[in-house]
């Protein structure tokens, strides 16, 4: 059966630091793979996706970056975080781009 | 574009009580819909799918049913358990045939239940 594993479970940065938050999915070949943001209190917002390893689109103009240096690991950084990256940040896989999204546990992020 | 709205909460009940969350949308071609639900602190889980008009999507005893016609995907249960108390989400995946298509989410549902 297919697995999704997200790290670091929390995190608490300061303003400025760099962040990496990294994904991997276990038990299937060339997933899809995306990025949410869950802000405190809203709803997800899509910040990328992968269709195939180094594809990645953006969907949000942001201080945000994502890579996919191998086909079942999908990573997404940050230089310098800011007040407003705080929030619940979700990876999620699916077989294709028409297919069910399966998400992974979240990793919290406090920028203070 | 695609969007879904949903009824805002929390939506707050007792025990056993019967359970509805409003859910409609907007997209062009046919749609697949969906619920997720999320518990405090965690991911979110596919609760049920439905990917063509009339079909209704179950799962722990909820269920929803796709109507085009009123273009809406309700949540509901007859009896719900205080383990039901979380976050629930609507959303949908856009029609096209071709391409990449984006899941579109509401803004969440939250359910309490008390004992």
């Amino acid at each position: 059966s297919q697995t999704i594993h997200q790290w670091p479970a929390t995190l608490v940065q300061p303003v400025g630091s760099p962040l990496s938050l990294e994904c991997t999915v276990e038990g299937t070949s060339n997933p899809n793979l995306y990025w949410y943001r869950q802000a405190a209190g809203r709803g997800l917002q899509l910040l990328f996706y992968s269709v195939g390893i180094g594809q990645i689109s953006s969907e949000v103009p942001q201080n945000l970056s994502a890579s996919r240096p191998q086909d079942r690991q999908f990573i997404l950084s940050s230089k310098k975080l800011l007040l407003s990256d705080s929030g619940f940040y979700l990876c999620a896989w699916s077989s294709g781009g028409r297919d069910t999204q399966y998400f992974g546990p979240g990793t919290r992020l406090t920028v203070l | 574009g695609n969007s879904v709205t949903q009824m805002e909460g929390p939506v707050t009940l007792s025990e056993e009580a019967f359970l509805t969350i409003n859910c409609t949308y907007t997209a062009t071609g046919y749609p697949s819909l969906f619920w997720y639900v999320q518990y405090p602190g965690e991911g979110l889980q596919l609760l049920l799918k439905a990917t063509k008009a009339d079909d209704k999507g179950s799962n722990k005893g909820f269920e929803a049913t796709y109507r085009k016609e009123t273009t809406s995907f309700h949540l509901e249960k007859g009896s719900v358990q205080v383990s039901d108390s979380a976050v629930y989400f609507c959303a949908l995946r856009g029609g096209m045939n071709t391409g990449f298509q984006k899941l579109v989410f509401g803004t969440g549902t939250r359910l309490l239940v008390s004992p």
